[in-house]
């Protein structure tokens, strides 16, 4: 169980477009779930958490505007990077906790975005 | 503010144990997760140990803390190719869902 996907898991775009990142906990209802920006050969960089039926919580330094998160059921999270451009390009990693367990973080397997 | 640091790089022979270190900074750390990333893919979820404990085994992973000197070990015994990853240790407090993450260290298990 606890089980996290990410789609898509490639994705390259122009300068200028948006991008949608879905994250999804297949097995387990998660009320909260996080987002990272990992750049390579670093460490993992928490971007926001997402609750879910509430706004999102970002870290300092992460525009709001840009990386817009919506946690709209107790399953699903989407990313959406908009007007993206190539310093946006990374890995970013979803993780979720589950219900009424909040020790444990369950990844999903990453999304790599390349903007053009 | 919290800070997790780790050594960078670790070389072993298959069969040998492998030690990774992790030192942090903030005292009320509660929680100290072992996460293994290997190449292209998401973290996994190794173990973890609660701060009142000092020491936890779980198959051929060993989990040492020692809280006065804020140091965390992870062993693994019998090191196989398949353990070349890059592993991080990572803390949380109680209340806080927000996980620090260390530097992580990449552990490169030769034949």
């Amino acid at each position: 169980g606890a089980v996290v996907s990410q789609h898509p898991s490639r994705v390259i775009c122009k300068s200028g477009t948006s991008v949608k990142i879905e994250c999804r906990s297949l097995d387990f209802q998660a009320t909260t779930m996080f987002w990272y920006r990992q750049f390579p050969k670093q460490s993992l960089m928490l971007m926001a958490t997402s609750n879910e039926g509430s706004k999102a919580t970002y870290e300092q330094g992460v525009e709001k505007d840009k990386f817009l998160i919506n946690h709209a059921s107790l399953t699903l999270s989407t990313l959406t990077v908009t007007s993206a451009h190539p310093e946006d390009s990374s890995f970013y990693i979803c993780s979720a906790t589950r219900t009424r367990s909040y020790n444990e973080q369950f990844f999903g397997p990453g999304t790599r975005l390349t903007v053009l | 503010g919290e800070d997790v640091e780790q050594s960078l790089f670790l070389s072993v022979r298959e069969g040998d144990s492998s030690v990774i270190n992790c030192t942090y900074t903030d005292s009320s750390s509660t929680y100290l997760y072992w996460y293994k990333q290997e190449p292209g893919a998401g973290l996994q979820l190794l173990t973890y140990i609660f701060s009142n404990m000092d020491m936890k085994q779980d198959q051929r992973l060993t989990v040492l803390l020692n809280k006065k000197d804020k140091h965390l070990s992870l062993r693994i015994a019998d090191t196989q190719t398949g353990d070349s990853a890059i592993y991080f240790c990572a803390e949380k407090n109680t209340g806080f869902q927000k996980l620090v993450f260390g530097t992580g260290t990449r552990l490169l298990v030769s034949p």
